[in-house]
C-alpha cells in the first residue's frame, strides 16, 4: 500500500476558489512534500514541511503537517485556471533520498 | 541548467522487442530515480541509485527490466523482452537532497 494517500481523489472548482487537499501516511517521517504534475509533464517539487513544523506558506500555497494524526494538507488560496493540475504528497522513507508517492489528488478550476 | 532529459519522450514498439529508455539527471546530483506511472497503479519507484551504485531495486517489476548507471550523467531503463503491460510513462529523476527534480518522461506504448 501506498505511504501517502490523498483526499479527495479529483476536486473540481471555480476560478477564484480555494482548494484544499489532504493527505495521511503511515510511518514515521522526517519531511512531507508536495508535487504538482501537469498533463503529460513531469511532477515539479511546491513546497517541503519538516516533521517539526506545523505549517508552511509559499506565495498562494499554504501546507499544514500533524504528526500526532498522520496527515497534511495543501491549500490553494484564489485558485485559477492554471492550477489545474494533479497534485502528489510524497514522504521520505529511513534511508537516502527515496520518497513515497500517493495517488494524488486531480483538480480542476473552472475559469 | 536544462533538467532532468529523457529520451527518447516516445516509443512505440512491438511485444518481445527490447526497449531502452535514457535518462541524464542534473549535474551534481547524487541520486538518481527511476519510476512508472499508469491510471491503475499511480507512481511507482522502480529503482534508484546513490552514487551510481543501485540502492534499491526492489521496485523492478522482474527479470525483463534491468537499470545501469555507468557515470554520474547517464543512466538507463532496460526492458527485453517488452510486454503489452509495461506500456506507462517513464519518469527519471535526480536529487541532491531531498527535493526530487523530474524529467519530462518517456511515453512507452508495447502493442
Amino acid at each position: 500500500s501506498q505511504q501517502g494517500e490523498e483526499d479527495p481523489q479529483a476536486l473540481s472548482i471555480q476560478e477564484g476558489e480555494n482548494a484544499t487537499m489532504n493527505c495521511s501516511y503511515k510511518t514515521s517521517i522526517n519531511n512531507l512534500q508536495w508535487y504538482r504534475q501537469n498533463s503529460g509533464r513531469g511532477l515539479v517539487h511546491l513546497i517541503l514541511i519538516r516533521s517539526n513544523e506545523r505549517e508552511k506558506h509559499s506565495g498562494r500555497l499554504r501546507v499544514t503537517l500533524d504528526t500526532s494524526k498522520k496527515s497534511s494538507s495543501l491549500l490553494i488560496t484564489a485558485s485559477r485556471a492554471a492550477d489545474t493540475a494533479s497534485y502528489f504528497c510524497a514522504t521520505d522513507e529511513n534511508a537516502g533520498n527515496m520518497l513515497t508517492f500517493g495517488g494524488g489528488t486531480r483538480l480542476m478550476v473552472k475559469p | 541548467d536544462a533538467g532532468v532529459i529523457q529520451s527518447p519522450r516516445h516509443e512505440v514498439t512491438e511485444m518481445g522487442q527490447e526497449v531502452t529508455l535514457r535518462c541524464k539527471p542534473i549535474s551534481g546530483h547524487d541520486y538518481l530515480f527511476w519510476y512508472r506511472q499508469t491510471m491503475m497503479r499511480g507512481l511507482e519507484l522502480l529503482i534508484y541509485f546513490n552514487n551510481n551504485v543501485p540502492i534499491d531495486d526492489s521496485g523492478m517489476p522482474e527479470d525483463r527490466f534491468s537499470a545501469k548507471m555507468p557515470n554520474a550523467s547517464f543512466s538507463t531503463l532496460k526492458i527485453q523482452p517488452s510486454e503489452p503491460r509495461d506500456s506507462a510513462v517513464y519518469f527519471c529523476a535526480s536529487s541532491l537532497r531531498q527535493t526530487q527534480y523530474f524529467g519530462p518522461g518517456t511515453r512507452l506504448l508495447v502493442l
